[in-house]
């Protein structure tokens, strides 16, 4: 089966201007999250997404950035009046569960940079 | 807030050779700990994952050991290989709060050369 996709894979935008990146997990896996990595950068925790509950949102650096999953299927990560200091790689997991007993796996990323 | 800090940050070692690479925490209150490598142009690809109850866990030439109570984990790589050049991230597992959370180190860059 495939593994978890990400597009676009690549993405330039002006400074301002909103993006929205698409991910879609591992069929079955009820478990999704959002991370992201700037350059130099660790990758920091974003957002997770698990069944119906009620998504963690507390790892969203500010108001501009939202998400959304459809059931336990695609998600989009939407950036709002995108800065500079958003051009990131972002990068999405799943997994069968929430619970840390298994592997999150990993999309290839979104390569974002604003101008 | 969980900070987890990996040594070195870029290794370059020749074929063949024996490696160590370190990561520790701050709160040993983890879940799990996790060690994953990452390719350029790829996602990331999990290696091994050492439950919290656990000391270590071995993969092929792969052995992660962890001590909770220090906060630290190392992945030892026998007899490495060209093809093991990668970043290596270490990666702990929040509980309680946190869980579902993975707080990630900078990783170490190794280039094994032949």
């Amino acid at each position: 089966g495939a593994g978890v996709s990400q597009s676009p894979s690549n993405k330039v935008t002006e400074k301002g201007k909103d993006v929205e990146l698409r991910c879609d997990p591992i069929s079955g896996h009820t478990a999704l999250y959002w991370y992201r990595q700037r350059l130099g950068q660790g990758l920091e925790f974003l957002i997770y997404f698990q069944g119906n509950s009620a998504p963690d949102k507390s790892g969203l650096p500010s108001d501009r950035f939202s998400a959304e999953r459809t059931g336990e299927s695609v998600s989009t990560l939407t950036i709002q009046r995108t800065q500079q200091e958003d051009s990131a790689v972002y990068l999405c997991a799943s997994s069968l569960h929430l619970a840390g007993q298994e592997t999150q796996y990993f999309g290839p990323g979104t390569r974002l940079l604003v101008l | 807030k969980q900070e987890v800090t990996q040594i070195p940050a870029a290794l370059s070692v020749p074929e063949g050779e024996n490696l160590v690479l370190n990561c520790s925490f701050t709160d040993s209150a983890i879940y799990n700990l996790q060690w994953f490598r990452q390719d350029p142009g790829k996602g990331l690809t999990s290696l091994l994952l050492i439950q919290s109850s656990q000391r270590e866990q071995t993969s092929g030439r792969l052995n992660a050991s962890l001590d909770k109570s220090s906060g630290r984990s190392t992945l030892y790589i026998a007899a490495s290989q060209p093809g093991d050049s990668a970043t290596y991230l270490c990666a702990v597992w929040g509980r309680g709060s946190t869980l579902g959370r993975l707080y990630f180190g900078r990783g170490t860059q190794l280039t094994v050369w032949p």
